[in-house]
């Protein structure tokens, strides 16, 4: 069962455009949700993360949306550039109970922004 | 700053063959973690470890092991390598708690013919 789902798993945007990538989870236990860029040949890397007590979190042209209630949340990418251009992928934890404390991936979204 | 190291960067092995896939963090983590990442699947969790001498199964842990005698260091084994383990495999580590910015390796690329 898969505890993360995450939309869509390609996306072509233009330069400048606003790339949304999508998170929908099931566990109410979790209570982290970030997000990872990984570049080709390297390995993810944190690029933002948000806890369910707020609704938005902003860090320069990154913005994560949480919606609680719908258990969704999403990564828009503002003013989007061509190295931008990278694989996504969100993530979501419990803050404690062994194995749901462990990080639960999406299965990542091939970002492509082009000049 | 070396931060997560991992090695080899590529490996080929035979099915059947056994090998080990070596993980090193220098910034005194607890947390330290194996994921595996195929096309279309995400990042898998294989095994984790909360401290030396702690481990435990994540998701796919069959046909791995681990121990963790050090703080610093995180081996994968794979006893009798098989086809379906050819993947790109990378080691993570965090502050265990609150913290949870994982810190990943740059993986080890192995291909099982």
């Amino acid at each position: 069962q898969q505890q993360v789902k995450q939309s869509p798993q390609s996306l072509i945007v233009q330069k400048g455009g606003i790339p949304i990538i999508n998170c929908a989870y099931e566990n109410t236990a979790f209570d982290y949700f970030p997000w990872y860029q990984q570049f080709p040949g390297k390995g993810p890397a944190l690029l933002i993360a948000i806890r369910p007590d707020v609704s938005e979190k902003k860090e320069g042209r990154f913005t994560i949306s949480f919606n609680k209630s719908a258990k969704q949340f999403s990564l828009h990418i503002m003013d989007s550039q061509p190295g931008d251009s990278a694989t996504y992928f969100c993530a979501a934890k419990a803050r404690y109970g062994g194995s749901q404390g462990n990080l639960i991936f999406g299965k990542g979204t091939k970002l492509s922004v082009k000049p | 700053n070396a931060g997560v190291t991992q090695t080899p960067k590529f490996q080929v092995l035979k099915t059947g063959q056994s090998m080990t896939l070596q993980c090193a963090q220098d910034m005194n983590h607890e947390y330290m973690s194996w994921y595996r990442q195929d096309p279309g699947m995400g990042l898998r969790l294989i095994h984790y470890s909360v401290g030396a001498g702690i481990t435990d199964q994540g998701e796919v842990p069959n046909g791995y092991n681990v121990s963790r005698s050090t703080t610093e260091d995180f081996p994968l084994r794979l006893l009798s390598a098989a086809p379906s383990q050819t993947s790109v495999y990378f080691c993570a580590s965090s502050d265990w708690g609150y913290n949870e910015k994982l810190f990943f390796g740059s993986g080890t690329q192995l291909s099982v013919l």
